[in-house]
């Protein structure tokens, strides 16, 4: 069964620790995605990568960064957590012209 | 800029009744079209989709929605709402151009009564 992981379903980070959110993909996707789900909010998109080494800001990059070294793995790092990012992550991967497949999510809370 | 728009951040109806989840988008292309649901606790999984082929989309679960040009929308309905369908549900919206990043609604909350 094609998947994409998410390394933790719960995390509880301090103020101004360095995150790390992992992301792993078996599919060979060539795009993959990070997001975060707010209540009201929706699904709003951070970054982006069609390719390793590739990525794109999305709509609220601030206060993130990306990584991606390898095809099937994108990391999203919070440089300095903040509380206001208490958040559900959302990773997703897809080819070109199809749907996305999501993890199940990292409920991520800062303290 | 594309953007969605779900009308009713909360629809509920009883349990075998219509179920009517609304859609509006707007695009400066030929959109591609995406309804998921995400179930507690779970990430979101993807209900059905339109490519430009049928007007009519028939997705998983006896869920179908339409495209309709003419009114941006693209309104999801399953006849005869189960109990197990309540969740949250997201409409979703991409241009044709390939590898373009998905824009997403707010969200939709149904519930469904015995």
């Amino acid at each position: 069964d094609v998947k994409v992981t998410q390394s933790s379903r719960y995390l509880v980070k301090r103020t101004g620790e360095k995150v790390f959110l992992e992301c792993v993909q078996d599919m060979d996707h060539e795009n993959m995605f990070w997001y975060r789900q707010d209540p009201g909010l929706g699904l709003r998109l951070i970054y982006f990568s069609y390719d390793v080494k590739m990525k794109e800001k999305g709509d609220i990059p601030e206060g993130y960064s990306v990584s991606r070294e390898k095809k099937e793995r994108f990391s999203l790092i919070l440089e300095s957590a903040s509380t206001n990012q208490t958040s559900m992550y959302l990773c997703a991967s897809s080819l070109w012209d199809a749907g996305y497949t999501f993890g199940s999510g990292t409920r991520l809370t800062v303290v | 800029a594309q953007s969605v728009t779900q009308l009713g951040s909360h629809v509920s109806v009883s349990e075998g009744a219509l179920v009517l989840l609304r859609c509006n988008y707007s695009s400066s292309v030929p959109p591609y079209l995406f309804w998921y649901v995400q179930y507690p606790n779970q990430g979101l999984q993807l209900l059905l989709k339109y490519t430009s082929a049928a007007t009519l989309v028939k997705g998983i679960n006896g869920f179908e929605a339409e495209f309709k040009k003419s009114e941006t929308s693209f309104h999801l309905t399953k006849p005869s709402a189960h109990m197990s369908d309540a969740a949250e549900y997201f409409c979703a919206v991409s241009d044709t151009q390939a590898g373009t990043a998905l824009i997403f609604g707010k969200g939709t909350t149904l519930s469904v009564s015995s």
